[in-house]
């Protein structure tokens, strides 16, 4: 089954410990992306990669990092996070940096 | 100004009835348009995807694109009472970004 798959799903953690959301598709789609979603502001990009070892900002990259090493993989690491991190996280991919993106399932972080 | 507006509603229609969303977007070299439906909850999934200018038909759904008037729009004929969503209005950019509009929630009253 064609799938974006992100993990956790829902994770509490407290200011300033490292964690790492991970998002893998097995479409072989050359674009993934992350987005936050928050009330009032929509899903907003956070990074996207063109291809292995591209990557690039989006409208809110402050305060996240990401890598792409392989194909399928794509991390959304917090090195420090804060509570205004706190939001449900979208992984996203797609064929091209124009097609249809197919969303994984969300992942919903609360930093106290 | 934002990339991508979309009126945020709440919009209300009658089942049977035909719901028209609307949305308007900044970049002008912007290719691709997009309309997500997003159950509460949920991630969002693809309704329609447009490319030209004109009108592209789905079953119930019409994407229409006016790339002059920076415009896109999503009819949904006959309306159902599971159509009640969320939907996004989505664009990408001339750098391969994407960007979203806040969404408009529709309620469809059966």
């Amino acid at each position: 089954e064609a799938q974006v798959t992100q993990n956790p799903r829902y994770l509490i953690t407290v200011t300033g410990k490292k964690l790492t959301v991970t998002c893998s598709q097995n479409m072989n789609h050359e674009y993934m992306s992350w987005y936050r979603q928050d009330p009032g502001l929509g899903l907003r990009q956070i990074y996207y990669s063109m291809n292995v070892e591209v990557t690039d900002k989006g409208d809110v990259p402050e305060g996240y990092k990401v890598s792409r090493k392989e194909k399928r993989n794509f991390p959304l690491i917090l090195e420090s996070p804060s509570p205004n991190q706190t939001s449900l996280y979208f992984c996203a991919s797609s064929s091209t940096g124009m097609e249809t993106q197919y969303f994984g399932p969300g992942t919903r972080l609360l930093v106290l | 100004q934002k990339e991508v507006e979309q009126n945020s509603g709440p919009l209300s229609v009658p089942e049977g009835a035909i719901a028209s969303l609307n949305c308007t977007y900044s970049d002008r070299g912007s290719q691709s348009f997009f309309w997500y439906r997003q159950y509460s909850g949920k991630s969002p999934e693809l309704i329609m995807f447009i490319y030209s200018n004109g009108d592209k038909e789905d079953g119930r759904f019409t994407a229409q694109l006016n790339k002059a008037s920076q415009y896109v729009s999503l009819l949904i004929r006959d309306s159902q009472p599971s159509d009640s969503a969320t939907y996004l209005c989505a664009v990408n950019s001339r750098r391969d970004q994407f960007y979203f509009g806040t969404g408009t929630s529709l309620t469809v009253i059966p």
